[in-house]
C-alpha cells in the first residue's frame, strides 16, 4: 500500500543550525515527491518537488531534498535555519495507482520550532 | 491574482445543521480538490474534480458532497454536520490531475467547529 511516514512529530533547532526532516515513502511505481511547508494560520505551499533526473532538488527559501531511491526517503534540509522557518512541514507523494486512479498522499507533518 | 479563495475562515454548527464550504481559484486550473486537516492524521482528501464536470471520492468522503459549479468554483457540503467533522478544511487547485507533478496551490483554510 502506498504511504508516507514522517517519523518527527516535533523538532527543535536552534536559529542558523542545520535542519535535516525526514521523510519515508512506499510507492509501487515511480513516486513523485513534494515538500511542502504551512505557516501558523496559513495554507500549504510548495517547497520544491522531485519527478526525474538530478535526485538532489533545490527549493524556495534556501531548502534542499534528495531522493534516495535504496532507502525509500526524500528527506528535507537547510544548512542555516532562520526563525522564520518555524512552521509545519509535510512530504507528500503522488502519482496514477495501478489501477489508473489519481493518487496523493500527505505525510502528518513535522512541526519546526526554531529558538532564537 | 488572489489564487484560492475559501469562504467562511472560521464557523461553529451545532450538530445536525448543514452548511457549505466555498472555494474559488483564478489560475485557470482544471482540476480541485476538497482536503480535511486533523492534529497527527496531516491531510486526507475528501473529494476531487479532475475537470468540470467530473467529481470522484478521495479517502474520507462519508457525511460530505461536493459540486463543481463551473471551472473556477469547487463546494463541499456538509447535509447534517458531527462533532467528528470538527475539523480545518483546505481547498486546493492544480493545472491537471493528470499530470501527477503538478503543484496543487492551497487556500488558507475554514476551520470548523461541530458542537
Amino acid at each position: 500500500a502506498q504511504s508516507v511516514t514522517q517519523p518527527d512529530i516535533h523538532i527543535t533547532v536552534s536559529e542558523g543550525a542545520s535542519l535535516e526532516l525526514r521523510c519515508n515513502y512506499s510507492y509501487g511505481a515511480t513516486p513523485y515527491l513534494f515538500w511542502y511547508v504551512q505557516s501558523p494560520g496559513q495554507g500549504l505551499q510548495l517547497l520544491l518537488k522531485y519527478f526525474s533526473g538530478d535526485t538532489l532538488v533545490q527549493g524556495i527559501k534556501g531548502f534542499e531534498a534528495e531522493f534516495k531511491r535504496s532507502q525509500s526517503s526524500f528527506n528535507l534540509r537547510k544548512p542555516s535555519v532562520h526563525w522564520s522557518d518555524a512552521a509545519e512541514y509535510f512530504c507528500a507523494v503522488g502519482g496514477s495507482s495501478t489501477s489508473g486512479t489519481y493518487k496523493y498522499i500527505f505525510g502528518t507533518g513535522t512541526r519546526l520550532k526554531v529558538l532564537a | 491574482n488572489a489564487g484560492v479563495t475559501q469562504t467562511p475562515k472560521f464557523q461553529v454548527l451545532k450538530t445536525g445543521q448543514s452548511m457549505t464550504l466555498q472555494c474559488a481559484q483564478d489560475m485557470n486550473h482544471n482540476s480541485m480538490y476538497w482536503y480535511r486537516q486533523d492534529p497527527g492524521m496531516g491531510l486526507r482528501l475528501i473529494y476531487y474534480s479532475a475537470s468540470e464536470g467530473t467529481t470522484d471520492k478521495g479517502e474520507v468522503p462519508n457525511g460530505y458532497n461536493v459540486s463543481r459549479l463551473n471551472k473556477r468554483e469547487f463546494s463541499l457540503r456538509l447535509e447534517s454536520a458531527a462533532p467528528s467533522q470538527t475539523s480545518v478544511y483546505f481547498c486546493a487547485s492544480s493545472y491537471s490531475i493528470e499530470a501527477v507533478t503538478d503543484t496543487q496551490y492551497f487556500g488558507p483554510g475554514t476551520r470548523l467547529t461541530v458542537l
